[in-house]
């Protein structure tokens, strides 16, 4: 069974803090991690698509790195927002022919001002 | 235009009812998709379209139908669905199968009496 395990399932911080969360996921048959942002009653919003190893992606205040040998990838937001509020989802799409994201439960976001 | 839309944004209905579920975009993706996502669970893959034909079913019952009218518009159609089906559905599109962004839509709500 893949798996895609997300955690913290939820997070408060104050405004101005830097925060980070992580997906994990088996290291075999990696294809590729996709990153998304998820506001209430928006569309799931692409922040990141991720392939390679060592791989660091960067948006504005959000960065993501990627360790497909370990099985993980952290997201970090410097200098949190009230706009920052939202669900973070990761995804991942494994090799072997068969062309599915599976996505884990999410990080749910709280920035207070 | 990275737009999605998804009509109606909520539908409720009985069991005997026939309704049906729209999804649209104007991006000349070729990928469309339908998940299924229920309260605090991660999105769940449906059907993949691949070039207006069905590539991937994920073991959807029967009552959920889709189609592929052509490379723009995705629908769902519903059929004798149980109270258990209540969930929000979410269309997504991707220029292609495989690593590719995937664009979603905002969903639509849907409630099974």
């Amino acid at each position: 069974i893949l798996n895609v395990e997300q955690s913290p399932q939820s997070l408060h911080v104050q405004e101005g803090d830097s925060t980070n969360f992580t997906c994990s996921f088996p290291s075999s048959n990696f294809y590729a991690l996709h990153w998304y942002r998820w506001e209430t009653a928006k569309s799931p919003e692409a922040l990141f698509v991720m392939t390679l190893n060592g791989d660091e992606k960067k948006k504005g205040r959000i960065s993501a790195t990627l360790n497909t040998k370990e099985g993980y990838s952290y997201l970090y937001i410097k200098g949190s927002q009230p706009e920052d509020s939202a669900t973070y989802l990761c995804a991942l799409m494994f090799s072997g022919g068969y062309n599915k994201l599976i996505f884990g439960a999410g990080t749910r976001l709280a920035v207070h001002p | 235009d990275t737009e999605v839309t998804q009509t109606p944004k909520h539908l409720v209905m009985g069991m005997t009812n026939k309704k049906s579920l729209k999804c649209e975009q104007h991006m000349g993706h070729r990928a469309m998709y339908w998940y299924k996502q229920k309260a605090k669970k991660p999105p769940e893959l449906m059907f993949v379209y691949s070039y207006e034909k069905l590539s991937i079913n994920e073991s959807v019952p029967s009552r959920f139908s889709p189609e592929c009218p052509n490379s723009s518009l995705l629908n769902l159609h519903l059929h004798a669905l149980q109270p258990e089906d209540s969930a929000l559905y979410l269309c997504a599109s991707s220029s292609d199968i495989g690593a590719d962004t995937q664009y979603f839509g905002p969903g639509t709500r849907l409630t099974v009496l």
